[in-house]
């Protein structure tokens, strides 16, 4: 299976800050490459899909972008709303997860 | 909008069979694929396959051996079974609904909450 190793596992930021959280694939993925935004005990919310693509409704603070096989997403200015754990997800074979990012404040 | 909702027993036993069901509310499940993802623990989430409201079916062949997917139009909803369980198989579990682009690159696009599942004697 291919393997997604995301980084930082966690970081604390405060609101107005620019946040970048990075995806790395162990082969190539094309641009098969999704981000999720989880908070405790609500459903787990598309923000990203295609690498780079913004999905309806999300804010555009969210942006992702993709280097080889390297994905980031930024977060441009941190919103008290946006405190959550962010996961990176492929489906270019074998769907498969990046262990995640818990986003909390500083 | 559309919102699923998932359902079933909390605590299941070992070497029996976990069974849930995802109801879809709001909307069709037909013409949809669905799927079905869990996150044990202190570990990343898994992802158990996907089926399409015909029936037909993908599985992760880390599970295949153990899991069966079915939908039932007329109700709206779709199931999973995974059977001979252990403790190991103890998670959160989601349904999901997958948006299957023809460029490729399919996700899930809608989520529901989650369901512990617990796997004790």
């Amino acid at each position: 299976d291919i393997q997604m190793t995301q980084s930082p596992s966690s970081l604390s930021a405060s609101v107005g800050d620019r946040v970048t959280i990075t995806c790395r694939a162990s082969q190539s993925i094309s641009n098969y490459l999704n981000w999720y935004q989880h908070k405790p005990g609500k459903a787990p919310k598309l923000l990203i899909y295609a690498a780079s693509s913004l999905q309806s409704g999300v804010p555009s603070r969210f942006s992702g972008s993709a280097s080889g096989t390297d994905f980031t997403l930024t977060i441009s200015s941190l919103q008290p709303e946006d405190f959550a754990t962010y996961y990176c997800q492929q489906s270019y074979s074998t769907w498969t997860f990046g262990q995640g990012t818990k986003v909390d404040i500083k | 909008q559309v919102q699923l909702q998932e359902s079933g027993p909390g605590l299941v036993k070992p070497s029996e069979t976990l069974s849930l069901t995802c109801t879809v509310s709001g909307g069709s499940i037909s013409s949809n694929y669905w799927s079905w993802v869990r996150q044990p623990p202190g570990k990343r989430q898994e992802w158990f396959g996907y089926i399409y409201s015909s029936g037909s079916t993908n599985y992760n062949p880390s599970f295949k051996s153990r899991v069966t997917m079915s939908v039932d139009t007329s109700k709206n909803q779709f199931s999973l079974k995974l059977s001979s369980v252990t403790a190991a198989d103890t998670a959160v579990y989601y349904c999901a609904r997958v948006w299957a682009p023809r460029s490729g690159g399919w996700y899930f696009d809608l989520w529901g909450r989650g369901t512990l599942v617990t796997v004790s004697s």
